[in-house]
């Protein structure tokens, strides 16, 4: 069965560090593979997706994640950490035409 | 004004009682879909609608039940609320699959609370 693991349920950091989550999947087929962020008292918006071609996928806010197929990763980044960054950030996979499974999601923290 | 609203926003109840979350969207788009966040455990699906007419449980259907009014109106109800329902209920929508991937769009959530 398809799954989305993501290492580190809470990530802190320094405002201007690097930001690093990290998400694992398990799937047959290579799915298509997203990520979410969810600022407090709202619903998730995209931060960008991976579909084919190019593995460095570019998203909103700064954010990029790269699909390594040899490792089934798809591990999110930003070179300088900001405190509008606070969020819970998810990732998803999705097969079958629209069956998508979610990551338990990591809450980032950034210290000023 | 947000393409897909959620209400209400907030809702505390008591065991035992049928609750109604309601859900609207004007992206025009005929996938619906309902999920429960609970911490920890990321978001699980309820129940999706591709359209009017077609109605699917998800993986944890139990204790739920949907309708959809129109394209545009997808509703989820708790017919007897118990506290283990007690979570943060979301509604989103996506446009029919294409090659790229389908992106879902969010409410900004119902948080439910059963005492």
């Amino acid at each position: 069965a398809q799954s989305v693991t993501q290492l580190g349920s809470h990530v802190s950091v320094s405002e201007g560090a690097l930001v690093l989550l990290r998400c694992n999947y398990s799937s047959s087929v290579p799915p298509y593979l997203f990520w979410y962020v969810q600022y407090p008292n709202q619903g998730l918006q995209l931060l960008l997706k991976y579909t084919t071609g190019a593995t460095l996928v570019k998203g909103i806010n700064g954010f990029e994640a790269e699909f390594k197929k040899s490792e089934t990763s798809f591990h999110l980044t930003k070179p300088s950490a900001h405190m509008s960054d606070a969020a819970e950030y998810f990732c998803a996979a999705q097969t079958g035409g629209f069956k998508t499974i979610f990551g338990a999601g990591t809450r980032l923290f950034v210290k000023a | 004004d947000a393409d897909v609203t959620q209400t209400p926003r907030n809702r505390i109840t008591k065991t035992g009682k049928r609750i109604m979350l309601e859900c609207s969207q004007t992206k025009g788009h005929d996938r619906m879909y309902w999920y429960r966040q609970d911490p920890g455990l990321g978001l699980r699906l309820i129940y999706y609608s591709f359209d009017v007419k077609d109605i699917n449980k998800g993986e944890i259907s139990d204790g739920y039940s949907v309708s959809r009014q129109a394209q545009a109106k997808f509703s989820l109800s708790l017919e007897s609320a118990i506290p283990n329902q007690t979570a943060l209920y979301f509604c989103a929508t996506s446009a029919p699959f294409r090659a790229g991937g389908n992106e879902q769009f969010f409410g900004p959530g119902t948080r439910l609370t059963v005492l």
